[in-house]
């Protein structure tokens, strides 16, 4: 079946320094990433959906200069949290989609920001 | 863009009993709908989905409905099981919006022996 591998699972970084998060697509080509955020008790909420060689496309209110999405290539894609503050703190998960496995989360990264 | 509503947010039922979570949706250009089991800490996982072409799928203990002209779809446990405790969530996807998920807010299923 297909695999995500999303590193690292957990980090936590002082105020105002960058961190990167990766998601690798390890048996099939991603031909779509999604970037999404989870707050604590509350649903997954899209932050942006890239493609291999394109600029990521944001949804409303989620800041392209702060969260910078890199998709080099079919099985790799980066979020950057730049700048990041204790708001920031969250659960971060990546999905890859494809025409033939649909959709497959990578296994989540705790960011917690002090 | 697409706006998916569930119901209920927590659900306390006895072991052995029947789950009911429902959603509705917005958009009627949205095609595919896929139940996600999350426990604390993990990635949501897929434990069934249904397509717009069809109106009800099972699989084993758990069955998925869909009434695309009302814009419902259900999520059905039967005998449940402690090991069924979790966060569960719906999703739509429009094919219109990248093919992105849409995902309802989340019920808290809770089992009790």
């Amino acid at each position: 079946g297909a695999v995500v591998s999303q590193h690292p699972s957990w980090v936590i970084c002082k105020s105002g320094t960058s961190v990167k998060i990766e998601c690798r697509s390890l048996d099939f080509q991603a031909t779509t990433m999604f970037w999404y955020r989870q707050f604590p008790k509350q649903s997954l909420m899209l932050m942006a959906t890239s493609n291999e060689g394109s600029k990521a496309t944001y949804e409303q209110g989620v800041e392209k200069d702060k969260f910078l999405i890199n998709h080099a290539s079919l099985t790799l894609s980066t979020l950057t949290v730049t700048s990041a503050h204790p708001e920031d703190s969250s659960f971060y998960i990546c999905s890859a989609t494809d025409d033939l496995y649909g959709y497959t989360f990578g296994s989540g990264t705790r960011l917690t920001v002090v | 863009g697409e706006n998916v509503e569930q119901h209920p947010s927590t659900l306390s039922v006895q072991e052995g009993d029947s789950a009911v979570i429902k959603c509705t949706y917005s958009d009627s250009a949205s095609n595919y709908f896929p139940w996600y089991k999350q426990e604390l800490g993990k990635r949501p996982q897929l434990i069934i989905d249904i397509r717009s072409n069809v109106g009800e799928k099972k699989d084993q203990r758990i069955a998925v409905t869909l009434n695309k002209t009302a814009k419902h779809f259900s999520l059905h446990i039967t005998e449940t099981q402690p090991e069924d405790s979790a966060v569960y969530f719906c999703a739509a996807r429009t094919t219109g919006g990248g093919n992105k998920l849409t995902f309802g807010t989340g019920t808290q299923l809770k089992v009790e022996l």
